[in-house]
C-alpha cells in the first residue's frame, strides 16, 4: 500500500524568507501523480501544486516549487518569499490510477511577521 | 478550477438524531466521490467513495450503517450520519476528481450534542 509520510508537524519561517516542507513516499509504481494541498484556517482544501512522476522537470507555481526526487521517494515544497497568508495547514498527497488520494500527516505552517 | 459545493456548512444536532450532508459537483459531472473525517490538528481520513448507482465503498473500520452514503445523480452524493452521538462530533470534507486532480467541498463541522 502507498503510504506518504511528513515529519515536521511544525515548521515556522520569518515573513519573507524561504521554508522548505518535507515529504516522503512509498510505491512500488511508476506512474503516478504528487501534489501538496494547501488547508488555511477556513479548512477548505487549495492545490497548491502538483508533480507528475513522468516529468523530470520540478513543478513550479510561483512562489511555490518542489524538489521531485523519484529515486529516494521525496517531493519537498519550498515557499520563497514566505508571506502571511501562506501560514496554513500542508498536506503532501499521493495517487496512483483509479485508486484513492493517499494524504500525509500534514505540516502546520507558521509565518512570524 | 471544478467546483464542489458542500452544504451545510457548520450544524448542530442533539444526541440520537441523523443529519445529512450534501456535497455537489457544480460544473461538471461526478461519477466517484469521496468522503473524509477530520479531526482536530490531524490529517483527513478517508471515510467511503460514492459510486454514482451503485452501493458505497467503505474504508475498514467505518461503520456502513451510522455513515449511510447516497449517491444518486451524476452531481449529487449525501452523507447522512445516523442517531448521532457525541463522539461523531467532527469536520466532514467531501471530494470528487476530474482526471487525477482532487476538488474538495468546504467542509462541514457537525456538533451533536
Amino acid at each position: 500500500a502507498q503510504t506518504v509520510t511528513q515529519s515536521q508537524p511544525e515548521m515556522s519561517v520569518q515573513e519573507a524568507e524561504t521554508v522548505t516542507l518535507s515529504c516522503t513516499y512509498d510505491t512500488s509504481e511508476s506512474d503516478y501523480y504528487l501534489f501538496w494541498y494547501k488547508q488555511p484556517p477556513s479548512r477548505q482544501m487549495i492545490l497548491v501544486i502538483r508533480q507528475e512522476a513522468y516529468k523530470q522537470q520540478n513543478a513550479t507555481e510561483n512562489r511555490f516549487s518542489v524538489n521531485f526526487q523519484k529515486a529516494a521517494k521525496s517531493f519537498s515544497l519550498k515557499i520563497s518569499d514566505s508571506q502571511l497568508g501562506d501560514a496554513a495547514m500542508y498536506f503532501c498527497a499521493f495517487i496512483q490510477g483509479a485508486q484513492k488520494l493517499v494524504f500525509g500527516q500534514g505540516t502546520r505552517l507558521t509565518i512570524n511577521p | 478550477g471544478a467546483v464542489v459545493s458542500q452544504h451545510p456548512s457548520w450544524v448542530i444536532c442533539k444526541s440520537g438524531t441523523s443529519v445529512k450532508i450534501e456535497c455537489r459537483s457544480l460544473d461538471f459531472q461526478a461519477t466517484t466521490m469521496f468522503w473524509y473525517r477530520q479531526f482536530p490538528k490531524q490529517s483527513l481520513m478517508l471515510m467511503a467513495t460514492s459510486n454514482e448507482g451503485s452501493k458505497a465503498t467503505y474504508e475498514q473500520g467505518v461503520e456502513k450503517d451510522k455513515f449511510l452514503i447516497n449517491h444518486a445523480s451524476l452531481t449529487l452524493s449525501t452523507l447522512t450520519v445516523t442517531s448521532a452521538h457525541p463522539e461523531d462530533s467532527s469536520f466532514y470534507i467531501c471530494s470528487a476528481r476530474v482526471g487525477t486532480e482532487a476538488f474538495f467541498g468546504q467542509g462541514t463541522r457537525l456538533t451533536v450534542v
